[in-house]
């Protein structure tokens, strides 16, 4: 079936370095999202993409976070500076249409902070 | 705000068995629920969702679950299990009338089949 692609799968940073998260998603859907989850911990919605623009996103989404997918290619997630408490398993997922739509995910990216 | 419990942590099973895997939420609106596997290393797959309409919906691999508002609860069933149903089995929520596809997730059930 359709898959999600999400790169690296791994990353290691220095807390402050800047870090993107790439996802590529599958090739005809028009929403995209991202969603954290620390270990041991559920997953938790960060944010959603339609049409260019940031939908919604959750508290979870500091002022240092950002997202774009600029001319339809990766839709990435920068963070910048990193702190220690992002580290996390981060997973992309991407659906045809809104509300009630299956939703596609990535295996996700494990980045670990030091 | 809404809350998704899943109140196993870990179901244990044996090949053949049935099995029920619990999902409670709460919220005050109008939501649609969804059913979602992970095998290791794996991202998630959709299995089934309830939007409106019969409360018990079909999936994929003989899964099924029930919707009740008056329990405020989604619980998956499967009749018989297989060793390869062994993942970990989360329940999804969201809002109807956004129409922003957010999803609020349970903590995960782990559910080990025994050959």
């Amino acid at each position: 079936g359709p898959k999600v692609l999400q790169i690296p799968s791994h990353q290691i940073i220095d807390m402050g370095q800047m870090v993107t998260l790439n996802c590529d998603p599958v090739s005809n859907h028009l929403y995209f999202y991202w969603y954290k989850q620390i270990l041991g911990q559920q997953m938790e919605f960060l944010v959603n993409f339609y049409n260019g623009k940031v939908m919604e996103k959750s508290k979870l989404f500091k002022d240092q976070f950002s997202v774009e997918r600029p001319d339809g290619s990766y839709f990435t997630l920068k963070i910048q500076p990193t702190a220690l408490e992002d580290s996390a398993v981060y997973f992309c997922a991407s659906s045809l249409s809104g509300e009630g739509a299956e939703q596609f995910f990535g295996p996700g990216t494990r980045l670990t902070v030091l | 705000t809404q809350t998704v419990s899943q109140s196993d942590a870990h179901v244990t099973v044996f090949e053949g068995d049935s099995v029920e895997l619990r999902c409670n939420y709460s919220y005050g609106g109008s939501i649609y629920l969804s059913w979602y596997i992970q095998h290791h290393g794996r991202g998630l797959q959709f299995l089934l969702k309830y939007y409106s309409g019969n409360p018990v919906v079909q999936g994929v691999n003989g899964f099924e679950a029930e919707f009740s508002k008056s329990d405020s609860s989604f619980h998956l069933r499967k009749a018989s299990v297989h060793w390869s149903d062994s993942a970990v089995y989360f329940c999804a929520a969201g809002y109807t009338g956004a129409n922003t596809g957010k999803l609020t997730f349970g903590h995960g059930t782990i559910l080990r089949v025994h050959p």
